[in-house]
């Protein structure tokens, strides 16, 4: 089966940076991947799908790309808000492992 | 609004079974896939299984195969996740989601696995 991995796994960051998380498919799948942002003791939210378009309501500080086996999500001006675990998932239910993005 | 609940989860003794349901309101049950996505404690989401919109395609993680079984009753509006020969490695939050990527996601259930 498509083994799906993420970097980095945890990351540092400040008010205002620019984050870049990666996520990467065994093999190629188009681009039938979703991102989720999930804070503690909640249920996962969805931000981007089909690899790029942003989800309804999401702020556009969130973004998406990427096809075929790698994929990045990007948080242009990381907010307060933001500080949260990023996780990938391929349309066929597997998630990567997440990536946590705390203060620095 | 889009409303997903799920309930059923308690504690239970390794090689018992439990039975998860997750009631749906809100939408047109019978046009969406469901998904169980489960999380441990301290550990990141893992998808669980996934049932078509009329109950037709069933898909596992490889893991869980011929313990865990998802069924759905259109009527009711509720998907069930069969859970057979419990481990302590099923404990988890067990969430529901609808639909493929997952848009709304219930509230989760936990399940405690433990003698």
């Amino acid at each position: 089966d498509i083994q799906m991995t993420q970097s980095p796994s945890t990351l540092s960051a400040s008010v205002g940076d620019r984050v870049t998380i990666t996520c990467r498919a065994s093999r190629s799948i188009t681009t039938w991947l979703a991102w989720y942002q999930q804070k503690p003791g909640k249920a996962p939210n969805l931000l981007i799908y089909d690899a790029s378009s942003l989800e309804s309501g999401v702020p556009s500080r969130f973004s998406g790309s990427g096809s075929e086996t790698e994929f990045t999500l990007t948080i242009s001006s990381l907010q307060p808000d933001d500080f949260a675990t990023y996780y990938c998932q391929h349309y066929n239910g597997y998630f990567g492992p997440g990536t946590k993005v705390d203060i620095k | 609004q889009v409303q997903l609940a799920e309930s059923g989860g308690g504690v239970v003794q390794p090689g018992n079974s439990l039975r998860l349901s997750c009631s749906a309101s809100g939408f047109t049950f019978s046009d969406y896939g469901i998904h169980w996505v489960r999380q441990a404690p301290g550990k990141g989401l893992e998808w669980v299984a996934v049932i078509s919109y009329d109950g037709s395609i069933k898909y596992y993680a490889d893991s869980l195969k011929g313990r865990f079984t998802i069924s759905r009753d259109n009527i009711k509006n509720t998907v069930y996740l069969q859970m057979n020969g419990l481990r302590a490695a099923d404990t988890a939050v067990y969430y529901c989601g609808q639909g493929t990527p997952i848009r709304y996601w219930g509230q989760g259930t936990p399940v405690t696995v433990s003698s």
